[in-house]
């Protein structure tokens, strides 16, 4: 089975503009969650989707936002891009059924830098 | 906040030896899980342990969990060069509906 894609790896932009990030899950994973990964902060969970409904979310400003497609493929959109927000964003995909939970299998991950 | 804290933040050891991190948390979980993490790339998973399972194996590692202390422990034996990575405890308090909470890691380094 082909891993979890996430694209593109690397991102630079400035303080103001909006990015999108995309993901691609394992084949036959529903669930897709987000995460954003900083030095100080750690990880941290922004949000996750199922159905393409978001089931949850973080503790993030409303500048994060996400989405879901039927193909369970993921974008997460930052809009006026602050330079906090410099971080590896993760995409994780997992099986997910009656409330029991699998592992979570992340990918590469997508380098945003803010200048 | 941080769910799942680990102990130590760092660990520096030879080649050979076993390598054990502790994981403590504060709510009630589903389950707990360990990744390992290498150089800032994606997390690996290793190893998901039920709340009502107390110990579980994969190879050379071993996982334990206490949910009356609320922590849990990853032991790596006869560790090897390519074991040197940041490992995360990760805990499931919702049955995924909130993410995964993980701690701040600890960052292995294996000497040859």
């Amino acid at each position: 089975k082909a891993g979890v894609t996430q694209t593109p790896r690397y991102l630079i932009k400035t303080r103001g503009q909006q990015v999108t990030l995309s993901c691609s899950p394992i084949s036959g994973h529903r669930s897709v969650s987000w995460y954003q990964q900083t030095p100080g902060q750690g990880l941290q969970f922004l949000f996750e989707y199922f159905s393409e409904t978001q089931r949850n979310k973080g503790n993030f400003p409303g500048r994060f936002s996400g989405r879901q497609f039927s193909n369970s493929r993921s974008e997460m959109n930052v809009s006026t891009l602050e330079l906090g927000d410099s971080a590896l964003y993760l995409c994780a995909s997992s099986f997910w059924q009656g409330g029991i939970t699998y592992e979570q299998y992340f990918g590469p991950g997508t380098r945003l830098t803010v200048t | 906040s941080q769910q799942g804290e680990e102990d130590p933040q760092a660990l520096s050891i030879q080649e050979g030896e076993n390598a054990t991190m502790n994981c403590s948390y504060k709510t009630s979980i589903n389950n707990l899980q360990w990744y390992r993490q290498n150089s800032g790339r994606g997390l690996v998973h290793l190893i998901l342990i039920r709340s009502n399972e107390r110990e579980k194996h994969s190879g050379r590692l071993r996982v334990t969990l206490d949910t009356s202390k609320k922590s849990s422990s990853l032991l790596i034996t006869a560790s090897r060069a390519a074991d040197t990575a940041s490992y995360f405890c990760a805990t499931d308090v919702r049955g995924g509906a909130d993410g995964l909470t993980f701690g701040k890691g600890t960052h292995l380094i294996i000497q040859p």
